[in-house]
């Protein structure tokens, strides 16, 4: 058990619609990366947040967006779902905006299904 | 543009044996490597790192060679383990560079580990 917590699990919606993919991190853990792994893909770095400011951007679409609260859980939200959408969505933490030891704690991850 | 490269999506050894799985990258800012182990219905977990300023770093049965002249890492089990097979992720970060954690990943290696 890693002590980050994602929900849902699982989640089956259609294209067009939206959905929020919610994640605690580790207790004590300032930051929270998210990360979509599709079909046969490693994990692509969608962005990353530090004690609730935005610290970095990756592929992240413009349908989609995230933040992080004051109590550090963070929230990704999906908008005008399309087929591609689907993907394993995983989130992670760490305690600072380094790696320091090199380790991120991943969750395990919300699968989203779009049809 | 893939960054870093796993090109044997899959790997069998026979329990006892040495397992190897490489990796390569392209992007010569890379400064931190890391190889991440995921079992399925869960997100993956850190195994072990290496920095540039290293081309060899042991952890156990788990040893991380690196050669950046070629630009290229392998991670080395000995021995191998049925509870081994898992997929492998090789990830890499320009960490001393101020990328703030952004790592990138691989697209994983299966590795069976047949009793």
């Amino acid at each position: 058990d890693s002590g980050v917590t994602q929900t849902p699990k699982h989640l089956i919606t259609a294209t067009g619609q939206r959905v929020t993919l919610r994640c605690s991190p580790r207790s004590g853990d300032l930051s929270v990366y998210w990360y979509q792994q599709s079909l046969d893909q490693g994990l692509q770095f969608l962005i990353q947040y530090y004690n609730g400011e935005e610290r970095a951007k990756g592929n992240i679409l413009e349908r989609f967006s995230a933040q992080q609260f004051p109590d550090l859980h963070s929230e990704l939200n999906l908008s005008s779902l399309e087929l591609g959408d689907s993907a394993l969505y995983f989130c992670a933490s760490s305690g600072t905006t380094s790696l320091d030891a090199g380790e991120l704690f991943f969750g395990e991850g919300s699968r989203l299904t779009v049809l | 543009d893939q960054q870093v490269k796993q090109n044997s999506p899959s790997l069998s050894v026979q329990e006892g044996r040495i397992s190897i799985l490489n990796c390569d990258y392209t992007n010569s800012m890379f400064d931190y490597f890391l190889w991440y182990k995921k079992y399925p219905a869960e997100g993956p977990t850190f195994l072990i790192s290496i920095s540039s300023i290293k081309d060899k770093n042991e952890d156990g049965r788990f040893t991380v060679f690196l050669n950046k002249s070629a630009k290229h890492l392998s991670l080395h089990i000995v021995p191998s383990q049925p509870g081994d097979s898992a997929v492998y992720f090789c990830a890499a970060s320009a960490l001393y560079g101020g990328s703030q954690g952004n790592l990138i990943f691989g697209k994983g290696t299966k590795l069976s580990v047949k009793p």
